[in-house]
């Protein structure tokens, strides 16, 4: 049963403290998203990669955020330095993109963020 | 830009009802895709189902139908036999050319017992 794995489950960090959320997308699967959920803005997209390659990081505040894909099977999001304000859930999700299948996305099971 | 609206933010019914999520969107594109997910309190993402703008049949997977009417731009969510598991939060989401998906505001569901 291939799923969209995500670690970790959840964070508790100081403000002021780098925060790094790893995601491991679907086997095959070429195009990557971050995503971010708040109540007040609900469901964000910071960051999008298509075969590792990113097009797309215009939602993600670039003085703190970065986002990567190191290899296929791996894609990190970083927050350094961490703020309260950044407290939210984090969703990596995955999919085959429109050449090669329908558009839908597969999430991971989030990270939960706490900054104190 | 696309635009999802779900008017209805939370709703709630008695199991083994029906009930029906809207949801409204604004394109000018003619060939996308319209889902639907599920976020129960596990905070998991689930896809529901999945609507081809370029197709007339209305998606169904069990207990889940759509009903699409393209020309309104309107997609509503059907759920039969309502079950306690179907209680979480409902979203709707545009998926148009560029591979992004646009998702509306979500929609609570309650199945009462």
């Amino acid at each position: 049963d291939a799923r969209v794995t995500q670690t970790p489950r959840d964070k508790v960090t100081e403000m002021g403290q780098e925060v790094t959320m790893r995601c491991q997308p679907i086997l095959g699967h070429n195009t990557v998203f971050w995503y971010r959920q708040t109540m007040m803005q609900g469901l964000e997209l910071l960051a999008y990669f298509r075969n590792r390659a990113p097009l797309d990081d215009s939602g993600m505040p670039k003085d703190r955020f970065s986002a990567e894909m190191p290899d296929a099977t791996l894609a990190t999001l970083k927050i350094q330095p961490s703020e309260p304000r950044d407290s939210a859930v984090y969703f990596c999700a995955s999919g085959l993109g429109r050449t090669s299948g329908g558009g839908e996305q597969f999430f991971g099971p989030g990270t939960r963020l706490t900054v104190l | 830009a696309q635009t999802v609206t779900q008017s209805q933010p939370e709703m709630s019914v008695q199991e083994a009802e029906t009930v029906t999520l809207s949801c409204t969107y604004d394109t000018s594109e003619n060939n996308y895709y319209l889902f639907w997910y599920k976020q129960p309190p596990s905070r998991q993402m689930i896809l529901v189902i999945r609507q081809e703008a370029y197709k007339q049949q209305n998606a169904t997977e069990n207990r889940f139908s759509v009903n699409f009417q393209k020309a309104a731009k309107s997609f509503s969510l059907k759920i039969s036999d309502s079950q306690l598991g179907d209680t979480a939060m409902y979203f709707c989401a545009f998926g148009g050319g560029s591979e992004k998906l646009v998702f509306g505001k979500g929609m609570k569901l309650t199945v009462n017992p």
